[in-house]
């Protein structure tokens, strides 16, 4: 799993409430990801992150805000969760650099009520 | 938008035969990556070939490129029921400069024991 872990790895929350995801990795690796998973839909970049502060958008960042404080952990938040949230959240990281393969987290499967 | 689509959504075959998975995609790309994903699990790299090789080989594995049609497709020779799993093809594209993969819907594939 090249040293990467998320949390939670299950959560069940409500319409309205704000969420965070943690993706930590154990190795100084610069690029991290975030995808969501949903069938028929494959996986969809939600944010990436290039550095520490250095975030950008994928092509589903709407209701969705990211943090890279710290080089080895990559936050996702959902402001106030919505039931289109419901889904299985992957975080990665790129160990070569751009144009390199990557490596995925466990996934968090969050459910929003 | 997927800027890659998988044919066939989903395959079954017995333990054996060889499997086939085929990817189209959109736009110019640095490479193209297939990943697996056993159910409930993260996705695992498999194999990577940049748009300048036209075939690659890993163990059961076989990768083909044709950047003129823009298609590739993935080969596992002598399946096993270890195998059953998704596949996904993951474009790495020019225009983005290597720092994010645009992923297709993937292919179920079941191999029967």
């Amino acid at each position: 799993d090249a040293g990467i872990t998320q949390s939670p790895r299950h959560k069940v929350t409500e319409t309205g409430t704000p969420v965070t995801l943690r993706c930590h990795q154990t190795e100084n690796h610069r690029y991290m990801y975030w995808y969501r998973q949903d069938p028929g839909h494959g996986l969809r970049l939600i944010h990436y992150s290039y550095g520490v502060k250095d975030t950008d958008k994928g092509e589903v960042s709407d209701g969705y805000s990211v943090s890279r404080s710290k080089t080895e952990d990559f936050l996702l938040t959902l402001e106030s969760a919505t039931s289109s949230q419901t889904s299985v959240y992957f975080c990665a990281i790129n160990i070569g650099g751009p144009s390199y393969e990557q490596y995925f987290g466990p996934g968090t499967r969050l459910t929003v009520t | 938008s997927q800027q890659g689509e998988e044919d066939p959504q989903a395959l079954s075959i017995q333990e054996g035969e060889n499997a086939t998975m085929n990817c189209s995609y959109k736009t110019s790309i640095n490479n193209l990556q297939w990943y697996r994903q056993n159910s409930g699990r993260g996705l695992v790299h498999l194999i990577l070939i940049r748009s300048n090789e036209r075939e690659k080989h890993s163990g059961r594995l076989r990768v083909t490129l044709d950047t003129s049609k823009k298609s590739s497709s993935l080969l596992i020779t002598a399946s096993r029921a270890a195998d059953t799993a998704s596949y996904f093809c993951a474009t790495d594209g020019v225009e983005t400069s290597g720092s994010r993969l645009t992923f297709g819907e993937g292919t179920q594939l079941t191999v029967n024991p």
